[in-house]
């Protein structure tokens, strides 16, 4: 059973802190990862697609990086500011069929003002 | 654009009771998918449609049916609540990847609370 894990289970941080946190997944039979931030009474939305090891993404103050042959992923947040408190998903593509995604549990981050 | 829409948001069901939860998409994504979600796990994926007419099962497909035969509605039905499927629902729908693959981003609805006494 494949299995895909998001480290730490939550998060604290005060405003203006730089945090980082972690996907990690099987690293055979790699297809594509995708990391999606989950805000409280919302629905998940996109961050990033990231399909070659090496692979670096930015948007603004967050960033992601992929390591397939070691299987994880990081994302980093710089600067944490209150509104990026929400979960982060990371979504494991191992295989080229639509049934295979295995979604991580997620990283909830709080950002103290 | 609504994206994707989802009713209703909150229904309580007792055991045995059916009913049918509603997922729409106006972005003509070909790629639409049901997703449960519960405390201290991922989303798991319970059946998925690929176009009109053509569905299939994810990781968690039993007591649930679904099907497609619109574009735009991908239905999913509790045959027989159980106190089991208490959680939230998410539909979810995409572009078919534009190599051919699978892995294009999914667009998500807002959620389904359902709880079964």
């Amino acid at each position: 059973i494949l299995n895909v894990e998001q480290s730490p289970q939550s998060l604290h941080v005060q405003e203006g802190d730089s945090t980082n946190f972690t996907c990690s997944f099987p690293s055979s039979n790699f297809y594509a990862l995708h990391w999606y931030r989950w805000e409280t009474a919302k629905s998940p939305e996109a961050l990033f697609v990231m399909t070659l090891n090496g692979d670096e993404k930015k948007k603004g103050r967050i960033s992601a990086t992929l390591n397939t042959k070691e299987g994880y992923s990081y994302l980093y947040i710089k600067g944490s500011q209150p509104e990026d408190s929400a979960t982060y998903l990371c979504a494991f593509y191992g295989e080229t069929s639509y049934d295979k995604v295995i979604f991580g549990p997620g990283t909830s981050l709080s950002v103290i003002p | 654009n609504a994206g994707v829409t989802q009713t209703p948001k909150f229904q309580v069901l007792k055991t045995g009771q059916s009913m049918t939860l509603q997922c729409a998409q106006d972005m003509n994504h070909e790629y639409m998918s049901w997703y449960r979600q519960d405390p201290g796990m991922g989303l798991r994926l319970i059946h998925y449609s690929v176009g009109a007419g053509i569905t299939d099962q994810g990781e968690v497909p039993n007591g649930y049916n679904v099907s497609r035969s619109t574009t735009e509605d991908f239905p999913l039905r509790l045959l027989s609540a159980a106190p089991s499927q208490t959680s939230v629902y998410f539909c979810a729908s995409s572009e078919v990847g534009t190599s051919g693959g699978f892995a294009d981003t999914q667009y998500f609805g807002p959620g389904t609370r359902l709880t079964v006494l």
